[in-house]
């Protein structure tokens, strides 16, 4: 079963914008991390934040986090063209080394 | 340093066929991990490997898949037989788990349509 939910399932918008996707999930974590896929390709890691961080900053990325209402958000800021991918948030729940995946955020950013 | 490699990149075959994919994780990576993800959705974990023993194989459908990672380095995942809702992209991923916090690194997977 997957634990996280990403809200929307897709976005579009134009480049230059930001974008928000959310992450809602069920169960105490360790950590959260987010991960963006290419078309056709694997997934490539992008940020954690741990449960006892706020919020953290990476470039044009900005990720919160929300135990108590158990959720997340990453902002990306000024997109890009090259930002067009899907987006997947991964739990990590207590002392397991195991992730699990949310259905993702489909984002088109259109030139 | 090199990504985590699999093979093939694709893959077609008949029901009730068989099929082995390959991986070989990032180099000092302890930790291998195969999933299977259909489109539209996310990654859902098949089977974790530490070294070269199974940690968690709950969600592997042991009548038809398994898997093995041999002397603790590259691993192989075989269907047998396959069945229509197999079909799938089955990505391989690797990690040092004690660091990090667990960040996986991914390879490009394998598309297996079955026909």
């Amino acid at each position: 079963s997957q634990q996280g939910e990403e809200d929307p399932q897709a976005l579009s918008i134009q480049e230059g914008e930001n974008a928000t996707m959310n992450c809602s999930y069920k169960t105490s974590i360790n950590n959260l991390q987010w991960y963006r896929q290419n078309s056709g390709r694997g997934l490539v890691h992008l940020i954690l934040i741990r449960s006892n961080e706020r919020e953290k900053h990476s470039g044009r990325l900005r990720v919160t986090l929300d135990t108590s209402k158990k959720s997340s958000s990453l902002l990306i800021t000024a997109s890009r063209a090259a930002d067009t991918a899907s987006y997947f948030c991964a739990t990590r729940q207590g002392g397991s080394e195991k992730l699990v995946f949310g259905k993702g955020t489909k984002l088109t950013v259109n030139p | 340093e090199a990504g985590v490699a699999q093979s093939p990149r694709y893959k077609i075959i008949e029901k009730r066929q068989s099929v082995a994919f390959w991986c070989n994780p990032i180099s000092g990576h302890a930790t291998l991990y195969w999933y299977q993800q259909i489109l539209g959705q996310g990654p859902k974990l098949l089977i974790q490997f530490q070294n070269n023993g199974v940690v968690d194989d709950s969600q592997l459908p042991k009548d038809r898949f398994s898997a093995e990672r041999l002397k603790g380095v590259d691993s192989t995942l075989k269907i047998q037989p396959a069945k229509l809702e197999d079909s799938a992209v089955y990505l391989c991923a690797s990690s040092r788990p004690l660091r990090e916090g667990n960040i996986q690194y991914f390879g490009a997977g394998t598309r297996l349509s079955v026909l």
